[in-house]
């Protein structure tokens, strides 16, 4: 079946650092979500990128459709303690696919 | 707007019991999906609902998942008899059925068979 290789697993960052996490797959996606999980909560949904090469910012995060259609990024600037979390990539394969493929999530800690 | 709610939000069983597991979609929409995560894997998709009708159930893992949505509206999810394999969190995800595909999930339900 499809899968979403994430990395890193988990990072522990400095408060204001910048952060960046990252998804690749063998096969195409035609959509790409990021979202985040915090504890006790379901995932959020963050960013949705829905054509290769699109670049989308909400606030301090910015993500990427890869031009291949086979990877996708995050990046968050200026990292808050709030921004602790797992944060998880997805994205639909298939024309109509209504199935999400998750990644396994980058656990992101910040130190004060 | 209420978003999705799952109950219970933890559910201790032992091996060989039965456990109903119940989501509410945020109201007026048609699409409903469960998703699984096991302790240390992805989040993994279960099957999906639109309405009452089962449009994709290619994710249920074997015949002692049974799921449904009677009159579309709230849906469960049962497991007869629970295994210790099936541990993990059970999320309830919606959406609405002309949208951008967006899936609004609930809190989970936290699973552990002993």
């Amino acid at each position: 079946g499809q899968q979403l290789n994430q990395s890193p697993q988990s990072m522990f960052i400095q408060e204001g650092e910048d952060v960046s996490m990252n998804c690749t797959s063998s096969s195409i996606f035609n959509t790409w979500l990021w979202y985040k999980q915090d504890p006790g909560e379901g995932p959020v949904l963050l960013i949705a990128l829905y054509k290769a090469g699109e670049l989308t910012s909400n606030g301090r995060l910015t993500a990427q459709f890869g031009i291949t259609r086979k990877d996708s990024f995050l990046n968050i600037s200026a990292s808050i303690p709030s921004d602790v979390g797992i944060y998880f990539c997805a994205g639909f394969s298939g024309a109509g696919s209504y199935q999400l493929t998750f990644g396994k999530g980058t656990k992101l800690s910040v130190i004060p | 707007e209420a978003g999705v709610t799952q109950f219970p939000s933890h559910s201790v069983i032992e091996k060989g019991q039965t456990v109903t597991l119940r989501c509410d979609p945020i109201s007026g929409h048609d699409n409903l999906y469960w998703y699984r995560r096991v302790m240390g894997k992805e989040i993994k998709f279960l099957l999906h609902f639109v309405k009452e009708s089962k449009q994709d159930e290619s994710g249920m893992p074997n015949n002692r998942f049974l799921a449904e949505r009677t009159g579309g509206t709230y849906s469960t999810l049962k497991v007869q008899p629970a295994e210790l394999e099936d541990s993990g969190v059970y999320f309830c995800a919606s959406s609405h059925i002309t949208s951008d595909q967006t899936q609004y999930f609930g809190p989970g339900t936290r699973l552990l068979v002993l």
